[in-house]
């Protein structure tokens, strides 16, 4: 364990499926991420938490709402998602001027059918 | 952040053979990082570079970084099965966000 948890570790859900990612840390780390990694594509940077405010949307589509309700926990809450948001998504979390890299967790394995 | 462009794209060899990966970068960084990813896992943080500093070692790990080529190394020395993995560097600069490249996947070959 990385001291970043993600639940749950695989998902299937259908098209129509309303589903939430979960992320938790207790590392005392005010920054909080979510990156999407699908086959054969670099990270790709979706939301970034600085404490526990949104302060950046890498236009992500509406059906992907983030939710982070203090600065130990983050949700990503999916909503008619479709086949092509098939991926492994990554919860990380920093100090948010520190120099110490980041911390992941083990990724949600996401399949949409 | 500074994404960084790993080179080669991909690395074969021999169990007990040093690997060696590249790192360029295009602009100013505060520091330099590499990070190890296993297959369908979460990334893990292996070590970081200050833009100060030349060289850091770490265990099997050997990083250098030279701020007039914009360039970095990542050295494992004595490499073993479990080394297998994608390497990313990622340039961290005045913010905290962070953007990765498309990594190097070493293959050790038992």
């Amino acid at each position: 364990e990385t001291g970043v948890t993600q639940t749950p570790r695989h998902l299937v859900m259908g098209m129509t499926n309303k589903k939430s990612l979960k992320c938790e840390q207790h590392l005392g780390h005010n920054a909080m991420y979510w990156y999407k990694q699908s086959a054969k594509k670099p990270l790709e940077l979706m939301f970034v938490y600085n404490f526990k405010e949104q302060t950046e949307n890498n236009s992500v589509p509406s059906r992907f709402s983030p939710e982070c309700p203090n600065s130990s926990h983050l949700f990503l809450h999916l909503h008619t998602l479709q086949p092509e948001d098939s991926a492994l998504y990554l919860c990380a979390s920093s100090q948010v001027w520190g120099a110490e890299g980041y911390t992941f967790g083990s990724g949600t394995r996401l399949t949409v059918v | 952040s500074q994404q960084g462009e790993e080179d080669p794209q991909a690395l074969s060899i021999q169990e007990g053979e040093n690997a060696t990966m590249n790192c360029s970068y295009k602009t100013s960084i505060n520091n330099l990082q590499w990070y190890r990813q296993n297959s369908g896992r979460g990334l893990v943080h292996l070590i970081l570079i200050r833009s100060n500093e030349r060289e850091k070692h770490s265990g099997r790990l050997r990083v250098t970084l030279d701020t007039s080529k914009k360039s970095s190394s990542l050295l494992i020395t004595a490499s073993r099965a479990a080394d297998t993995a994608s390497y990313f560097c990622v340039g961290g600069g005045s913010n905290y966000k962070l953007t990765f490249g498309k990594g190097t996947l070493l293959t050790v070959n038992p």
